[in-house]
C-alpha cells in the first residue's frame, strides 16, 4: 500500500528566511505522482505545486520549489523568503496509476509557524 | 473561491440522526472526491465519482454512501451518525478521472459535522 510520511508535526521560521517542509512516500508503483497543499486556518485546502515521478527536474511555482529524490524516495517543500501568510498547514500527497485506482493519498501534515 | 460549493458550511446534529452534504464541483469538471478530515485520522479518501459512475472507493463506512448526479453535483450521505463521525468534509472536483500535474484536484470549503 502506498504510504506519506511527514514526520515534523510543527516547524517554526523567521519571516523571510527559507523552510523545507519534509515528505517521504512508499511505493512500488514507478508511476506516481506528488503534490504539495496548504490549508490556512480558514479551512480551505490551496493546491500549491506537483512533481511527476517521470519529471526529469524539480518543480518549481514561484516561491514554493519541490526537492525531489527519488532514490530517496523524498518530495520535500520548499518556501522561500516566507511571509505571515505562509503560516498554515501544508500536506504532501501521492496519487499513482496502479490497479485502476485513482485515489490521492494524505501524509498528516506539518504546521508550519512564521515568526515576525 | 476555488469553484467548488459545499453545502453547508457547518451542521450540527445528534447521534442515530441522518444528514446530506452537498457538492457542486467546478465548471467543466467530472470527477468529485469526497474526503474526510478529523484530527485522529488525519485527511481520508472517501470515494469518487466521474461523469455520473462510482470510479474509486476509500475508506468509506457502509453508514455512508454518495451519489453524483446527471448535472454533476454529488450528495454524500452520514447515517447512523456517531460522536466518531464529526469531522470536517471536503468535496474536490477535476477534470479527469486521474489525479495528475494537468488533473489537479480543487477542493471546497469543507462542511464542518458536529454530532452531539
Amino acid at each position: 500500500a502506498q504510504k506519506i510520511t511527514q514526520t515534523q508535526p510543527g516547524m517554526f521560521v523567521q519571516e523571510k528566511e527559507a523552510v523545507t517542509l519534509d515528505c517521504t512516500y512508499d511505493t512500488s508503483d514507478p508511476s506516481y505522482g506528488l503534490f504539495w497543499y496548504k490549508q490556512p486556518s480558514s479551512g480551505e485546502m490551496i493546491f500549491l505545486i506537483y512533481q511527476g515521478s517521470y519529471d526529469q527536474q524539480n518543480a518549481t511555482e514561484g516561491r514554493y520549489s519541490l526537492n525531489f529524490q527519488k532514490a530517496r524516495k523524498s518530495a520535500n517543500l520548499v518556501i522561500s523568503a516566507s511571509q505571515l501568510g505562509d503560516s498554515a498547514m501544508y500536506f504532501c500527497a501521492m496519487t499513482y496509476s496502479g490497479a485502476g485506482s485513482y485515489q490521492l493519498t494524505f501524509g498528516k501534515g506539518t504546521k508550519l509557524s512564521v515568526i515576525p | 473561491d476555488s469553484g467548488v460549493t459545499q453545502t453547508p458550511k457547518h451542521l450540527i446534529t445528534a447521534t442515530g440522526q441522518r444528514v446530506t452534504l452537498r457538492c457542486s464541483p467546478r465548471s467543466g469538471d467530472l470527477s468529485v472526491y469526497w474526503y474526510q478530515q478529523s484530527l485522529d485520522q488525519g485527511l481520508q479518501f472517501l470515494i469518487q465519482y466521474y461523469n455520473g459512475e462510482e470510479r474509486a472507493k476509500g475508506n468509506i463506512l457502509e453508514r455512508f454512501s454518495a451519489q453524483q448526479f446527471p448535472d454533476l453535483h454529488s450528495e454524500l450521505n452520514l447515517s447512523s451518525l456517531e460522536l466518531g463521525d464529526s469531522a470536517l468534509y471536503f468535496c474536490a472536483s477535476s477534470v479527469g478521472a486521474q489525479p495528475s500535474g494537468a488533473n489537479v484536484l480543487t477542493f471546497g470549503a469543507g462542511s464542518r459535522l458536529t454530532v452531539l
